[in-house]
């Protein structure tokens, strides 16, 4: 297994464009969630997805979009990047969180973004 | 709104000495709580999962203990080595994942 992959792994934008994060899991899991990492504050939840057509937002979800057509792709979507979009970007997976052996969270390595 | 506090912030200690971290929450009504390990510049390690209706869990050197009444959580690892330096998370399970912001352990050989 690859276990949940990230693509591009540094990304550079210039305000106003648009772009999209990749993710991917091969291990069947239907939770998946998008993070953002910034100095001191922990991690915060932008969206997450129980399945496949089926997502909600997190903490904060403004400026970006998701969507779920497929069990093992969860792609976040930066409508109009801003400055303040610039962070790391984690995206999880795990089998669900409401069961009690399958809520391990599994992460991606990261995307690191700058908006200029 | 769930909250999660980590103090503190950072922690240095010796090569061999047991480390403690705490975590606390403020919503005890939570599902379990999982502690990751995040090395500079990488994702996230689960390095253990506590259900909602267990009181501690333990792998190798690792312990974590939970009383979900008073919200906290703690973190012990025994004998530290140069190789335990890392952030570690708590993240808390309400049907969301709620994370403290880490403690950035350093252990001097």
């Amino acid at each position: 297994n690859a276990g949940v992959t990230q693509t591009p792994k540094f990304q550079v934008l210039k305000t106003g464009q648009s772009m999209t994060l990749q993710c991917a899991q091969d291990m069947n899991h239907e939770y998946m969630s998008w993070y953002r990492q910034d100095p001191g504050m922990g991690l915060r939840l932008i969206h997450y997805s129980v399945g496949a057509g089926i997502t909600d937002q997190g903490e904060v979800p403004n400026g970006y979009n998701v969507s779920r057509s497929t069990t093992e792709d969860f792609p976040l979507r930066l409508l109009s990047a801003a400055p303040s979009q610039t962070s790391v970007y984690f995206c999880a997976s795990s089998f669900s969180l409401r069961s009690s052996t399958t809520d391990t969270q599994y992460f991606g390595p990261g995307t690191r973004l700058t908006v200029l | 709104k769930q909250e999660v506090t980590q103090i503190p912030a950072a922690l240095s200690v010796p090569e061999g000495e047991n480390l403690v971290l705490n975590c606390s929450f403020t919503d005890s009504a939570i599902y379990n709580l999982q502690w990751f390990r995040q090395d500079p510049g990488k994702g996230l390690t689960s390095l253990l999962l506590i259900q909602s209706s267990q009181r501690e869990q333990t792998s190798g050197r690792l312990n974590a203990s939970l009383d979900k009444s008073s919200g906290r959580s703690t973190l012990y690892i025994a004998a530290s080595q140069p190789g335990d330096s890392a952030t570690y998370l708590c993240a808390v399970n309400d049907y969301k994942l709620s994370f403290g912001a880490g403690t950035t352990v350093t252990v001097r050989a």
